[in-house]
């Protein structure tokens, strides 16, 4: 069956060094979707990917989606304490959640 | 505020019990969609309702039951619980059936003791 994964599952940096998670599904994905999760707090919509090697910003966020659609990235540059929580790929139709990366910045 | 509320926020129960999750979905939202999140895990996908019917099925077991209104409410129903149902359900509403942005309620904290 469908299956997403997502690493790694943890991810200390120290305040404005980067972050990328990453998400590998083993066949293609016709969209994924990129949520966060604030500590005790629930998902919050941030991106959906569809087009075959599309990029997309969002301030110092860059969501990626591979030439194959059959993985995705999600890079932070210069993290802050504010991008603390957990980041979680979704796809296809948000009926297959990755198994998320728990972000920690240390200040 | 997403504009979905779950109710209630905490339910703390014995093994063996039935109970009731709702869920209310953002005002124009036709789809709601029902996960699962055990401590530290994913969110694990369980069933999806569109204008009343059921759209998709994930990982459900067959305690659990579900169903979406006409007033487009939605309930889940977990019954003959263990204690491996300890965990955090979120429901969550799109305005369409392909979920192209989903909302989440806050969730309800379920503890089976």
């Amino acid at each position: 069956g469908q299956q997403v994964m997502q690493i790694p599952q943890y991810q200390h940096v120290q305040e404005g060094e980067d972050f990328t998670t990453y998400c590998n599904s083993s066949t293609t994905l016709s969209n994924i979707q990129w949520y966060k999760q604030r500590p005790g707090g629930h998902p919050v919509f941030l991106i959906q990917l569809v087009k075959s090697g599309e990029v997309k910003k969002q301030k110092r966020l860059t969501f990626q989606f591979g030439e194959a659609k059959k993985n995705s990235s999600l890079h932070i540059t210069a993290t802050q304490t504010t991008d603390v929580g957990t980041y979680f790929c979704a796809g296809p139709d948000n009926l297959f959640f990755g198994t998320g990366t728990r972000l920690t910045v240390i200040p | 505020d997403s504009g979905v509320t779950q109710t209630p926020k905490h339910l703390i129960t014995a093994t063996g019990q039935r109970v009731t999750l709702r869920c209310s979905p953002r005002s124009g939202d036709l789809s709601v969609y029902w996960y699962q999140q055990s401590l530290d895990q994913g969110l694990q996908f369980l069933i999806q309702y569109y204008n009343g019917e059921e759209r998709a099925k994930g990982n459900i077991l067959e305690r659990f039951s579900a169903q979406q209104f006409p007033d487009l409410h939605s309930e889940l129903n977990l019954s003959s619980l263990e204690l491996g149902d300890s965990a955090l359900y979120f429901c969550a509403s799109s305005v369409d059936g392909q979920g192209v942005t989903l909302h989440f309620g806050n969730g309800t904290r379920l503890t089976v003791t």
